[in-house]
């Protein structure tokens, strides 16, 4: 096991909905980045949080945001749900030290349901 | 922005055989390749990576190698066991961002007894 934890496991919304999905980092980690894994598929980056700024973000738009907070927790804040935004939501953990390519570790993900 | 195609998509060997997972890149400044592996309900976990100064690293039975100039690296496993079977991506840095990553699409991998 990673110590990186998410919640809920699991989450059925309606499209136009908004949800929030969180994220507890492993003891240590300054960094936090957000993955999108649709089913069949592999992770694609949605945004990177460090010292509760974001730090990157992928091609994802901007009803999708996040929240760093000083205990280096984090959230996923999607608004105006649509069908296709249905998927296993995962965050990694990693610290980040100048530009050193760090490892990431991801925890278990939240399956989201769109309906 | 980078690309990363993987090969196969789907893999099945007989117990202790070896298995050969192959990806490309496109993004020549990509420098850090690491390999996850995720089970079923699971995310995905860590299980080798390689840095561009090197070619080459091992960890028991699980190798990387890595050809820059090609920009292609590889995952070797060998003497495959049952537990081994899970879906494997692997990934690479995007630049200028330092830590985070395009994964490829995930090889399935299925080590028959």
């Amino acid at each position: 096991e990673t110590g990186v934890t998410q919640s809920p496991t699991h989450l059925i919304k309606t499209r136009g909905q908004q949800v929030t999905l969180r994220c507890s980092s492993q003891s240590g980690h300054n960094t936090v980045s957000w993955y999108q894994q649709a089913l069949g598929q592999g992770p694609q980056f949605i945004f990177q949080y460090y010292r509760e700024e974001e730090n990157g973000r992928g091609n994802f738009p901007p009803r999708f945001s996040g929240l760093q907070f000083p205990n280096y927790s984090s959230e996923l804040n999607v608004n105006a749900l649509e069908l296709d935004d249905s998927a296993l939501y995962l965050c990694a953990s990693s610290f980040k030290i100048g530009t050193e390519k760090e490892t990431q570790y991801f925890g278990p993900g939240t399956r989201l349901l769109v309906l | 922005g980078e690309n990363v195609e993987q090969h196969p998509s789907t893999l099945s060997v007989q117990e202790g055989d070896s298995a050969v997972i192959k990806c490309t890149y496109s993004d020549s400044a990509s420098n850090y390749f690491p390999w996850y592996k995720q089970e079923l309900g699971k995310g995905p976990q860590l299980i080798i990576d390689i840095r561009s100064n090197v070619g080459e690293k091992k960890d028991q039975r699980i190798a990387v190698t890595l050809n820059k100039t090609a920009k292609h690296f590889s995952l070797h496993i060998t003497e495959t066991q049952p537990e081994d079977s899970a879906v494997y991506f692997c990934a690479a840095s995007i630049p200028p961002y330092g830590q985070n990553f395009v994964f490829g699409p995930g090889t399935r991998l299925s080590v028959l007894p």
